[in-house]
């Protein structure tokens, strides 16, 4: 089963408005971290967020989880050219283990 | 201290030919992990490894494929008789023991021709 899909697959947004991302899983977890990738890059880390926690902040970076719907959310606040990228929501079951990573939300902002 | 470093970044390969990546954790960092990524797809795990050991290679397909991070010396994930379904970006990434989050290589595009 495919484990961190997210919502949606492309989004795109005028520079200045806020950004929305879903993700959802199906197993349990321990963490939930969300990356980005720049066009023909490695992936970077942006924000982890353990199951106990229900929100945290990183910036202009906002995410959520609700363990109980086994989703989560990132909001990237007043958004930038430079936030152009793909974002991926990735799962893991216990600390240190391999992460699972959805498909990608791929987010265009517009100058 | 140099991030994840992997090489080369870019390898052509004729069909059954053999492939061999590099990866580099970064200092400090004994988890390396390997990754595989389709074009306008997400990374799917292949292989999870530390010092001399293979501790999760569930996603590693059961033929051809075979990694290994030696005591010293980079991680190695080969290709052997390589295919034109084995064309894709393979990422490393690399953690100390005590941190979760993954710190990620450029990656290898392969190319098999």
């Amino acid at each position: 089963s495919q484990q961190g899909e997210e919502d949606p697959q492309a989004l795109s947004i005028q520079e200045g408005e806020n950004a929305t991302m879903n993700c959802s899983y199906k197993t349990s977890i321990n963490n939930l971290q969300w990356y980005r990738q720049n066009s023909g890059r490695g992936l970077v880390h942006l924000i982890l967020i353990r199951s106990n926690e229900r929100e945290k902040h990183s910036g202009r970076l906002r995410v959520t989880l609700d363990t109980s719907k086994k989703s989560s959310s990132l909001l990237i606040t007043a958004s930038r050219a430079a936030d152009t990228a793909s974002y991926f929501c990735a799962t893991a079951k216990t600390s240190g283990s391999r992460l699972t990573f959805g498909e990608g939300t791929q987010l265009t902002v517009n100058p | 201290n140099a991030g994840v470093m992997q090489n080369p970044r870019h390898l052509v390969r004729r069909r059954g030919q053999e492939a061999r990546l590099r990866c580099s954790p970064m200092k400090g960092h004994s988890h390396v992990y390997w990754y595989r990524q389709l074009p306008e797809e997400g990374l799917k795990f292949m292989v999870y490894l530390q010092k001399e050991n293979i501790i999760d290679e569930s996603g590693m397909p059961k033929e051809r494929f075979s990694a290994e991070f030696p005591k010293e010396g980079p991680s190695i994930l080969r290709i052997q008789q390589v295919v034109r379904g084995d064309s894709a970006a393979y990422f490393c990434a690399s953690s100390p023991p005590w941190r979760t989050e993954a710190f990620f290589g450029q990656g290898t595009r392969l190319t098999v021709v």
